[in-house]
């Protein structure tokens, strides 16, 4: 079964602070995926990787970057923390190896409040 | 840019019976996939059916269906016999065939009674 492990459930962060969010994946994904997720907006994608350093913004890339290093890993880096960013995040692997409309698959969110 | 609409935020249904969750999408492409996602309370979120637009036989997975109008653009889930681990956020999603991204709809709330 794929794996998709985020690096915290719940994080608390001050208004100014630099926060990363972790994700890792053990299927040997090429795509990596970030969204956002609030009540009546569905999901909105931040920012997905389809490669080691490469990258692309989605829908709502403002006020975040991201990092991918590894295949395996891929951070969301919030530069300076904003109570607008008060959401949970998801992270999600998709391969394109797979015929099969390249299913995602999440993992377990990170809710993250800004004070 | 593709726009997916799910008009029902929440809904309820008995145990054992059947509830259908609509989706309406708008895209220009011919070729693409559909797919619904749940989300159950605090935990993961999950495949539950997925759509190829060039197939015109629905998608069914044991007592998951759907019904796919491509003409109408439209791609509601049944849910038969539903059980109280049915209890979850159910997300349409669109993924047009060339590119990698998913557009989600908002969302329904779908709770199984006793």
């Amino acid at each position: 079964d794929v794996k998709v492990t985020q690096s915290s459930r719940y994080l608390v962060k001050r208004t100014g602070e630099k926060v990363f969010l972790e994700c890792v994946q053990d299927m040997d994904h090429e795509n990596m995926f970030w969204y956002r997720q609030d009540p009546g907006l569905g999901l909105r994608l931040i920012y997905f990787s389809y490669d080691v350093k490469m990258k692309e913004k989605g829908d709502i890339p403002e006020g975040y970057s991201v990092s991918r290093e590894k295949k395996e890993r891929f951070s969301l880096i919030l530069e300076s923390a904003s109570t607008n960013q008060t959401s949970m995040y998801l992270c999600a692997s998709s391969s394109t190896r797979e015929f099969s409309g390249e299913t995602q698959y999440f993992g377990p969110g990170t809710r993250l409040l800004v004070l | 840019a593709q726009t997916v609409t799910q008009s029902q935020p929440e809904m309820s249904v008995q145990e054992a019976e059947t509830v259908t969750l609509s989706c309406t999408y708008d895209t220009s492409e011919s070729n693409y996939y559909l797919f619904w996602y749940k989300q159950p309370p605090s935990r993961q979120m999950i495949l539950v059916i997925r759509q190829e637009a060039y197939k015109q036989q629905n998608a069914t997975e044991n007592r998951f269906s759907v019904n796919f109008q491509k003409a109408a653009k439209s791609f509601s889930l049944k849910i038969s016999d539903s059980q109280l681990g049915d209890t979850a956020m159910y997300f349409c999603a669109f993924k047009n065939n060339a590119g990698n991204m998913l557009t989600f709809g908002g969302g329904t709330r779908l709770m199984v009674k006793p």
